[in-house]
């Protein structure tokens, strides 16, 4: 498809248990985007690719969370040892290039720790 | 660091009514700035975007002009309808990171 595609759409983890969220971004955008987004609130930032570079990881919330995009394209959300606070929804978002073009987001994965 | 200040919600408007929901940054760098909309069961999607002072976005009836001035981007649309419903997020881009308003929800009732 022409959009931006993650999977899993839903999972349930239970606390403890490792995850791996993918994202596969629009064909030759180079920047891609974590975001977690809580019921009710707005997305929060968590960390930017351009191409495998990553550039900024400030947002992550904790050692837990780790990503990668190895080859520039696929993109990784992994959290280790799950907690019920991680539950949310994660967004990934794709841009061509520069801070004035559209970032386009992917549906979400919606997490759910029990 | 850089935010969004959105105006809090939740809006309750009759159609055929206008609309604003206020939006400001906080004044630093020079971020291009955008609405972005979530209709029930939907993923965000881009409403509006102005990448630099001044600049007017449009789109559906809705407009935003980004004033320098007053750090402000805010929505409007003259005349909302019920298919408007959904929340909106004013979005702040710097070369990074893009920053997010809290969102505000609209509602429509004919």
């Amino acid at each position: 498809g022409a959009g931006v595609s993650q999977s899993p759409r839903y999972k349930v983890a239970k606390r403890g248990q490792d995850v791996a969220l993918r994202c596969d971004p629009i064909s030759g955008h180079v920047s891609l985007f974590w975001y977690q987004q809580a019921l009710g609130q707005g997305p929060e930032f968590l960390t930017y690719f351009q191409n495998e570079a990553q550039l900024d990881k400030s947002g992550l919330p904790s050692d837990r969370f780790f990503a990668e995009r190895p080859e520039g394209s696929v993109s990784t959300l992994k959290i280790q040892r799950t907690q019920q606070e991680d539950s949310a929804v994660y967004l990934c978002a794709s841009r061509a290039g520069r801070s004035g073009n559209t970032i386009y987001f992917g549906e979400g994965s919606w997490l759910t720790v029990v | 660091g850089d935010s969004v200040t959105q105006m809090e919600g939740p809006v309750t408007l009759s159609e055929e009514a206008f609309l604003t929901i206020n939006c400001t940054y906080t004044a630093t760098g020079y971020p291009s700035l955008f609405w972005y909309v979530q209709y029930p069961g939907e993923g965000l999607q881009l409403l509006l975007k102005a990448t630099k002072a001044d600049d007017k976005g449009s789109n559906k009836g809705f407009e935003a002009t980004y004033r320098k001035e007053t750090t402000s981007f805010h929505l409007e649309k003259g005349s909302v309808q019920v298919s408007d419903s959904a929340v909106y997020f004013c979005v702040r881009a710097d070369a990074g990171k893009s920053t997010f308003g809290d969102g505000t929800t609209l509602t429509v009732k004919p």
